[in-house]
C-alpha cells in the first residue's frame, strides 16, 4: 500500500517570495511516478508538475520545481516569485505499477499568497 | 477539448432521494475515475473504470453507491437512497491509458448536498 503524506496543513509567502510545501510518501515499488495538483477556489484540479522516480533531475515547469529526495522519501515543491494566483490547496499525490493508474492522494496545502 | 465534464454543478436534495452524477471523461482517454472530497476525509477514490470496465471499486462506501459507464463516453455515478453524510463535492476524472504516469484530468466536480 501507498501513503502520501502532507504535514503543512496551511502555507502563507509574500507576494514574489518564494515558498516550499512538503510532502513524503512511502511506496515498496521501485517505479513510481508523483505529482503535484493545484485545486484552486474554483475546485477543479489541475496538474502543476510530475516527476518520474527513476529520473535523478529534479522536474521544473516554469516558477514551479520540485526537491526530490528518493532515499528519504521526500517531494517538496517550490514556488518561486509567488503570484497571488497561486493561492489553492496543493495535493501531492503518488502513482505506482502496483496500483493500477490508481493515485494516492495527501491531504492537502492551503497556500495563501499576501498582496 | 472541451475537458471533463460533470452534471450537474451543484445538487441539493432530500434525504433519502436517488442523486444520479454524471461524467463525459475526454474523447480518447481509457480510464474514467470517480473521487469524493470532504474536509474530513480529503480525497477519496471511489471507482475506476478501464475501457468502461470497472476495476476497483474498494473505495466505494457501501451498496448505496453504484456506478456504470455504459460507453467510453459516459459515466454515471448513483447514490440511492441518499444520506447527509454523502454530502460532499464528487470529482470525476480521466486519463488516456491505464498506466501510473499517465495524467489525470479532473472535472470541475459536483457538490453535493444532502439535508
Amino acid at each position: 500500500a501507498q501513503t502520501v503524506t502532507q504535514s503543512q496543513p496551511e502555507m502563507s509567502v509574500q507576494e514574489a517570495e518564494t515558498v516550499t510545501l512538503s510532502c513524503t510518501y512511502d511506496t515498496s515499488e521501485s517505479d513510481y511516478y508523483l505529482f503535484w495538483y493545484k485545486q484552486p477556489p474554483s475546485r477543479q484540479m489541475i496538474l502543476v508538475i510530475r516527476q518520474e522516480a527513476y529520473k535523478q533531475q529534479n522536474a521544473t515547469e516554469n516558477r514551479f520545481s520540485v526537491n526530490f529526495q528518493k532515499a528519504a522519501k521526500s517531494f517538496s515543491l517550490k514556488i518561486s516569485d509567488s503570484q497571488l494566483g497561486d493561492a489553492a490547496m496543493y495535493f501531492c499525490a503518488l502513482g505506482a505499477n502496483n496500483a493500477g493508474n490508481m493515485l494516492t492522494f495527501g491531504g492537502g496545502t492551503r497556500l495563501m499568497v499576501k498582496p | 477539448d472541451a475537458g471533463v465534464i460533470q452534471s450537474p454543478r451543484h445538487e441539493v436534495t432530500e434525504m433519502g432521494q436517488e442523486v444520479t452524477l454524471r461524467c463525459k471523461p475526454i474523447s480518447g482517454h481509457n480510464s474514467l475515475f470517480w473521487y469524493r472530497q470532504t474536509m474530513m476525509r480529503g480525497l477519496e477514490l471511489l471507482i475506476y473504470f478501464n475501457n468502461n470496465v470497472p476495476i476497483d471499486d474498494s473505495g466505494m462506501p457501501e451498496d448505496r453507491f453504484s456506478a456504470k459507464m455504459p460507453n467510453a463516453s459516459f459515466s454515471t455515478l448513483k447514490i440511492q437512497p441518499s444520506e447527509p453524510r454523502d454530502s460532499a463535492v464528487y470529482f470525476c476524472a480521466s486519463s488516456f491509458q491505464a498506466l501510473p504516469q499517465e495524467t489525470q484530468y479532473f472535472g470541475p466536480g459536483t457538490r453535493l448536498l444532502v439535508l
